[in-house]
């Protein structure tokens, strides 16, 4: 099992580029995450997922988009990128299932994203 | 979900043990006790979990006080390769929750030879 594979892994976009980063698992979690982490910084929830077709905001929604059309796959959007959405990206996976044992979540191994 | 604090930082020798402290002394009944690590640049990764019984599994073991306020993560012989970001995160059971992490700061744990 590849796990939690997140495309591209490092991209540079110029102020007002829009992109969508891809996230897919192999696992066949019901729940998808975004994540962004600023340098120095703990990670903070953007958008999740808690199956396919539907999505909700996390802590810093604002200026991005995602979408949940398939099972294994989790995209994030950023239709005007601003110098403030550097960042790098995290995507993560977990069941559904509420008791602590199966529900941890896989972390893909992060998008540098840069905006000039 | 309660909020935990936990130390900026702390040195270990290798081969020693680690003991990492986080408080979470607004922590309720129906919320566990989680603790990640990010390795330098990598995504985080799943150590352990307790509610009120200490834990051990292959990676570490978890210490909860019996008030449920506070935790340690003990890191049984630290090596090089536990140098990383440690998080103490608590969070609720509850599936409308949708099973969200709230990382803090975390323990920045610099392992040395």
């Amino acid at each position: 099992n590849a796990g939690v594979t997140q495309t591209p892994k490092f991209r540079v976009l110029k102020t007002g580029q829009s992109m969508t980063l891809l996230c897919a698992q192999d696992m066949n979690h019901e729940y998808m995450y975004w994540y962004r982490q600023d340098p120095g910084m703990g990670l903070r929830l953007i958008h999740y997922s808690v199956g396919e077709g539907t999505t909700a905001k996390g802590e810093v929604p604002d200026g991005y988009n995602v979408s949940r059309l398939k099972k294994q796959n989790f995209l994030l959007g950023l239709e005007s990128a601003a110098p403030s959405q550097t960042s790098v990206y995290f995507c993560a996976s977990s069941y559904s299932i509420a008791t602590p044992v199966q529900n941890e979540q896989f972390f893909g191994p992060g998008t540098r994203l840069t905006v000039l | 979900d309660a909020k935990t604090t936990q130390p900026t930082s702390m040195d270990c020798a290798e081969g020693r043990a680690a003991n990492l402290p986080c408080n979470h002394s607004t922590i309720s009944g129906n919320e566990y006790v989680y603790w990640y690590r990010q390795i330098h640049s990598q995504g985080p990764q799943y150590i352990i979990h307790g509610l009120k019984n200490n834990e051990t599994n292959e990676m570490a073991s978890l210490i909860i006080t019996e008030d449920r306020k506070s935790s340690t993560l003990i890191l049984p012989h630290a090596t090089l390769r536990d140098t990383a970001v440690y998080y103490c995160i608590v969070r609720s059971t509850v599936k409308a929750a949708g099973n969200k992490l709230t990382f803090g700061g975390g323990t920045r744990v610099l392992v040395k030879p």
